[in-house]
């Protein structure tokens, strides 16, 4: 059974400039939920998607997007980036779309200058 | 007002005492409850889940929840160095959102 993995795992990107980070979910999850975290913070709720839809959004801007493909992998972008959107950001997978236990990926380490 | 929050910490016990971390949740409609830990500069690991009213064990840790008060907690028996690490609360409503606290960062003394 393979964890969930995300790549890359560090980025360094200009204000301005788009990034997109990708995450594996774990085998059998359909279910991947993207957190950012800041330095000394918990994670904060992105967005979470379900057998390829949205399914429920954080406080983030619209410059957050994100996709599920049909393998259920999925895709953070951020457009427009700029020096506060510097964190962990982290992908998890479930079996369902709620009130199931998550798992982590390592996580991308984003560095906006 | 956090919608989750914890004691900030950090939180300093001898080896093999027991470390006692609280979480208080504000959304009266959550449904599942988690303790995550965190290592320095790795990602959450997942501990515990509960889901319903009172103590939940699993080796060393138990978790208890009381849906009333709003209050969630976790105990970690016969505490080791390597449970020196960051815990983070983390709270869920049926819309998919999960809600974290700030964590509480645990040191454990040889």
């Amino acid at each position: 059974e393979t964890g969930v993995t995300q790549s890359p795992t560090h980025l360094i990107k200009t204000r301005g400039q788009q990034v997109t980070l990708r995450c594996s979910s774990q085998s059998g999850h359909n279910t991947v939920s993207w957190y950012q975290q800041a330095l000394g913070q918990g994670p904060q709720f992105i967005f979470q998607y379900y057998r390829e839809e949205e399914n429920g959004r954080g406080n983030f801007p619209p410059r957050f997007s994100g996709l599920q493909f049909p393998n259920y992998s999925s895709e953070l972008n951020v457009n427009a980036l700029e020096l506060d959107d510097s964190a962990l950001y982290l992908c998890a997978s479930s079996t369902s779309s709620a009130n199931t236990e998550a798992f982590f990926g390592q996580g991308t380490r984003l560095t906006v200058v | 007002q956090k919608e989750v929050e914890q004691n900030s910490g950090p939180l300093s016990v001898p080896e093999g005492a027991i470390a006692s971390l609280n979480c208080t949740y504000s959304d009266r409609v959550s449904q599942s409850f988690f303790w995550y830990r965190q290592y320095s500069g790795k990602s959450p690991e997942l501990i515990m889940s509960i889901y319903s009213n009172g103590d939940k064990e699993d080796g060393r840790f138990t978790a208890q929840l009381n849906k009333a008060s709003q209050y969630v907690s976790l105990l970690i028996r016969d505490s080791q160095p390597s449970d020196s690490a960051t815990y983070l609360c983390a709270v869920n409503t049926n819309a998919g959102k999960s809600t974290f606290g700030d964590g509480t960062t645990l040191t454990v003394k040889p």
